[in-house]
């Protein structure tokens, strides 16, 4: 089993302001590593794939990188939409998530 | 992209057997690879099983023996047959749409509750 630590657990910013949420895995995942939004109530949303790639209707100041072990999730400008629970999600091996970053005001 | 609608769940007694469905709209559950993820109350997501195209399953080892998941290709539904239910097993179960290793189409997701 692949683990995934996410860091910070909690991250309290305001409107407008950039957030980096990381994610580090156990063992390299190449690119296979992907990024889900979700509120209170509600399924998981895809945001990222393959560590970069946007998924459809995604607004673009939500962006991905990184490769292997190390991985990043950024949001430029957050809105008030944008405060939630993110998790990263592997696929290497069998899927294992992270246990998430709550985005807070 | 399609649409996942989800039904079943609800509260059963320990060692207690409960079906999901998962009915599809806009894909075909055949050609497709599919799963089942869960989230304990205030905890996060944990994969439950994939069943994929070609009918081959998979599980998570807490479930291996006791959880089944299956496919009518008639209705287009997915479905997660859970016997032998265990109190850890109290979640909200999603079903879910995997495409080139990324769950891309989620069901709302149904409460089961394993209690006494």
């Amino acid at each position: 089993e692949i683990v995934l630590t996410q860091s910070p657990a909690t991250l309290s910013l305001s409107p407008g302001e950039r957030a980096t949420l990381s994610c580090r895995a156990g063992r390299s995942v190449t690119r296979y590593l992907n990024w889900y939004q979700q509120k209170p109530g509600q399924a998981p949303r895809l945001l990222i794939y393959e560590a970069f790639k946007r998924a459809t209707g995604v607004p673009s100041r939500f962006s991905g990188r990184g490769s292997g072990t190390d991985f990043t999730l950024i949001i430029t400008s957050l809105e008030p939409e944008d405060f939630a629970l993110y998790y990263c999600q592997q696929r290497t091996s069998w899927p294992t998530f992270g246990q998430g970053t709550k985005l807070e005001i | 992209e399609g649409q996942l609608v989800q039904s079943g769940g609800g509260l059963i007694q320990p060692g207690g057997s409960l079906r999901l469905s998962c009915a599809a709209y806009g894909f075909s559950v055949t050609n497709s690879f599919m799963g089942w993820v869960r989230q304990a109350p205030e905890k996060g997501l944990e994969w439950v099983g994939d069943l994929y195209n070609n009918g081959d399953t998979y599980y998570i080892e807490s479930v291996k023996g006791r959880f089944t998941i299956s496919r009518d290709n008639s209705k287009n539904t997915l479905f997660l047959q859970m016997s032998n239910l265990r109190v850890e097993d109290t979640a909200v179960y999603f079903c879910a749409k995997e495409t080139t290793w990324h769950y891309d189409v989620w069901g709302q997701g149904t409460a089961v509750i394993v209690s006494s």
